[in-house]
C-alpha cells in the first residue's frame, strides 16, 4: 500500500527559530501534497496545498512567508516554520495521493508534534 | 468558506450498542465524502469513503449519505471499547479534503 513518511516525528525549538518538516512519498509519485495542522481536541485545518515544481497555495489565514513549503521533487514536500513563536505549537500532518488519484487515495503521514518554548 | 460540521461530542455508548455520528457540508457540489478516525496522537486514518446516495456497508461499519440534505453519517455496530476514538467526517472540494470537527466517542464496557 501506499506509504508517507513524516519527519521529524516530535520536534522542540527555541523561540525565534526555524523547524523543516519533510513529507516522502516512499512507493508512488505525488505530484500534490497537502499540509494540515492540528491544535489539541481540534479537528485538521487544511495549511498549504504543496504542488511540484511550483509554488504552493495557502488557504485563507496561512502565512505564506511563515510557512515555507517546497516541493522540489514528486516524493518530497518540506513545510518550514520560519522564527517559531510558541503559538506556532501544534501537530503538523502531511497527506499524499498519487498523482492523479486526488482526494479519494490519499494517504496520511504520521505527523509531526512541533512544541516551540 | 466550504464547511463542513460535526456534533464535538463526546458520544458515549455502551459496548455492543450502536453509535450514530453525524455531518453535514455546505457544499452541493461535492461528491467524496470520507470517515476517518483518529487515535490520540496519531494520524488520522481511513474507514469509509462514499460518493453515491444510499448506504454502503462495511464490516461493522454503515456510511449513509444524503446528498440533497447535505448529510452523511457513519454507523457503527456492535460498538468496542478499542472504537473509542474521535471521527472525522471529511469531504472532497475540488480535490482538496476538508475535515469537520470530529465527534469524540466513547465505548464503554
Amino acid at each position: 500500500g501506499a506509504v508517507v513518511s513524516q519527519h521529524p516525528s516530535r520536534v522542540i525549538c527555541k523561540s525565534g527559530t526555524s523547524v523543516k518538516i519533510e513529507c516522502r512519498s516512499l512507493d508512488f509519485q505525488a505530484t500534490t501534497m497537502f499540509w494540515y495542522r492540528q491544535f489539541p481536541k481540534k479537528s485538521l485545518m487544511l495549511m498549504a496545498t504543496s504542488n511540484e515544481g511550483s509554488k504552493a497555495t495557502y488557504e485563507q489565514g496561512v502565512e505564506k512567508d511563515k510557512f515555507l513549503i517546497n516541493h522540489a521533487s514528486l516524493t518530497l514536500s518540506t513545510l518550514t516554520v520560519t522564527s517559531a513563536h510558541p503559538e506556532d505549537s501544534s501537530f503538523y500532518i502531511c497527506s499524499a495521493s498519487p498523482t492523479g488519484g486526488g482526494a479519494n487515495v490519499l494517504t496520511f503521514g504520521a505527523g509531526s508534534r512541533l512544541t516551540v518554548l | 468558506q466550504k464547511e463542513v460540521e460535526q456534533n464535538s461530542g463526546p458520544l458515549s455508548v455502551p459496548e455492543g450498542a450502536i453509535a450514530s455520528l453525524n455531518c453535514t457540508y455546505s457544499d452541493r457540489v461535492s461528491q467524496s465524502f470520507f470517515w476517518y478516525r483518529q487515535y490520540s496522537g496519531k494520524s488520522p486514518e481511513l474507514i469509509m469513503s462514499i460518493y453515491s446516495n444510499g448506504d454502503k456497508e462495511d464490516g461493522r461499519f454503515t456510511a449513509q449519505l444524503n446528498k440533497a440534505s447535505q448529510y452523511v453519517s457513519l454507523l457503527i455496530r456492535d460498538s468496542q471499547p478499542s472504537d473509542s476514538a474521535t471521527y472525522l467526517c471529511a469531504v472532497s472540494f475540488t480535490d482538496k479534503l476538508i475535515f469537520g470537527t470530529g465527534t469524540r466517542l466513547q465505548v464503554f464496557p
